[in-house]
């Protein structure tokens, strides 16, 4: 079954710092992996994904996140942090075949202060 | 139109009441999600249906029924709720059940039961 994990409930930066949140998956069999956003009382929006092809990929609101096999990982990135970039994040991962829905990880909430 | 609506947005109901959760989506998508997120907390799978058909019951509940009438309504009828059946209620929707497709949500409907 495939699970993930994402290091770190609560991680907090400056404005304008790296912003680095970490997820590892675990899966037997080639995953597709997500990142969502959710603000406060609002559903969840997709910021990225990986699905085949290019290990780094580039999402919305200036975030990216790189596919490493070797270290079973999805980190999300970003080079500056926004105060408006305060939210929860959500690393997920569905198996590559078969009916499966998402896996979520328990999220991050990312603080940002001035 | 990427957009997943969910009627209503808050929703209070006593433990006798009988209520339903609205959701909608026109996007083509043949599978649609049901969610509970309680605070600080991941959203939890209830139910799947695809292509119209319960796919997924996540041993949820039977104070809790699932409906989808047709392609692009799915709705969620409450019955005889607990108070801590109180939490965000999100509806999601993907092209298919299986596949790269990623899950679009709804922002929720807020349901306290008291």
């Amino acid at each position: 079954a495939q699970s993930v994990t994402q290091l770190g409930s609560h991680v907090s930066v400056s404005e304008g710092a790296l912003v680095l949140l970490r997820c590892n998956y675990s899966s037997s069999v080639p995953p597709y992996l997500f990142w969502y956003v959710q603000y406060p009382n609002q559903g969840l929006q997709l910021l990225l994904k990986y699905t085949t092809g290019a290990t780094l990929v580039k999402g919305i609101n200036g975030f990216e996140a790189e596919f490493k096999k070797s270290e079973t990982s999805f980190h999300l990135t970003k080079p500056s942090a926004h105060m408006s970039d305060a939210a929860e994040y959500f690393c997920a991962v569905r198996r590559f075949s078969g009916n499966t829905p998402l896996v979520f990880g328990k999220g991050t909430r990312l603080s940002v202060i001035a | 139109d990427t957009e997943v609506t969910q009627t209503p947005k808050h929703l209070v109901m006593g433990m006798t009441n009988k209520k339903s959760l609205k959701c909608e989506q026109h996007m083509g998508h043949r599978a649609m999600y049901w969610y509970k997120q309680k605070a600080k907390k991941p959203p939890e799978l209830m139910f799947v249906y695809s292509y119209e058909k319960l796919s997924i019951n996540e041993s949820v509940p039977s104070r809790f029924s699932p409906e989808c009438p047709n392609s692009s309504l799915l709705n969620l009828h409450l019955h005889a709720l607990q108070p801590e059946d109180s939490a965000l209620y999100l509806c999601a929707s993907s092209p298919f059940l299986a596949g790269e497709g990623e899950q679009y949500f709804g922002p929720g409907t807020r349901l306290t039961v008291t």
